[in-house]
């Protein structure tokens, strides 16, 4: 599985956009990236996923560069409640192993 | 989407004993995972549970000390043996669905 490399920590304020960047400079042509967060003393949660299209749902925005290289989670409007570990992935689709790397730890303040 | 529950959420136990996890998925998965997360530290997979087969084990991580057990689709067991201190970790168990992987709210785990 291809690795992940994420800032340690990030702050961001309350209202304002966040935007999480990953690098994963060495993806395979099949393989998705992931993101997941863990809210302290919680199971991770999966927030999004996609291949190479920017993506978005009711939690996030996925953009993934044209060459694959990198990925940026946007949260359009953080709130003290996204104040969590956040995890960028790569591995194929449905299948294969989620393997964790440090996280980016996102605190948002008031 | 997967459900997952996980008992106990807590124990404290001492060294030399050893504590037996279960994981009940409310719908089928097509794979379940276990996960150690020792204290400060990210996600650490301990291995794959396969139904009705061995379980497939990461670099680090031994059937004696984690025997698993998968007997059916939607329920798994950890057993953390012969514990010392240094097992004191977060266990989570976790299933994949369609499109994603779910995880459990964890084990919290402290041997004294």
């Amino acid at each position: 599985d291809a690795k992940t490399t994420q800032p340690t920590s990030m702050d961001c304020a309350e209202g304002r956009a966040a935007n999480l960047p990953c690098n994963h400079s060495t993806i395979s042509g099949n393989e998705y990236v992931y993101w997941y967060r863990q809210i302290h003393s919680q199971g991770p949660q999966y927030i999004i996923h996609g291949l190479k299209n920017n993506e978005t749902n009711e939690m996030a925005s996925l953009i993934i560069t044209e060459d694959r290289k990198s990925s940026t989670l946007i949260l359009p409007h953080a709130t003290l409640r996204d104040t969590a570990v956040y995890y960028c992935i790569v591995r194929v689709f449905s299948g294969g192993k989620l393997i964790f790397g440090q996280g980016t730890e996102l605190s948002v303040k008031p | 989407s997967a459900v997952i529950s996980q008992k106990p959420s807590r124990d404290i136990c001492q060294r030399g004993t050893s504590l037996t996890i279960q994981c009940q998925v409310d719908s089928q998965v097509t794979m379940m995972f276990w996960y150690r997360q020792q204290p400060g530290q990210s996600l650490t997979l301990i291995a794959t549970a396969n139904q009705g087969s061995e379980a497939t084990y990461e670099s680090g991580f031994v059937i004696d000390k984690f025997p698993i057990s998968r007997p059916n689709l939607t329920f798994s067991t950890l057993t953390v043996s012969n514990m010392s201190p240094e097992d004191s970790s977060i266990y989570l168990c976790s299933g994949q669905g369609l499109e994603t992987q779910y995880f459990g709210p964890g084990t919290r785990l402290l041997v004294l």
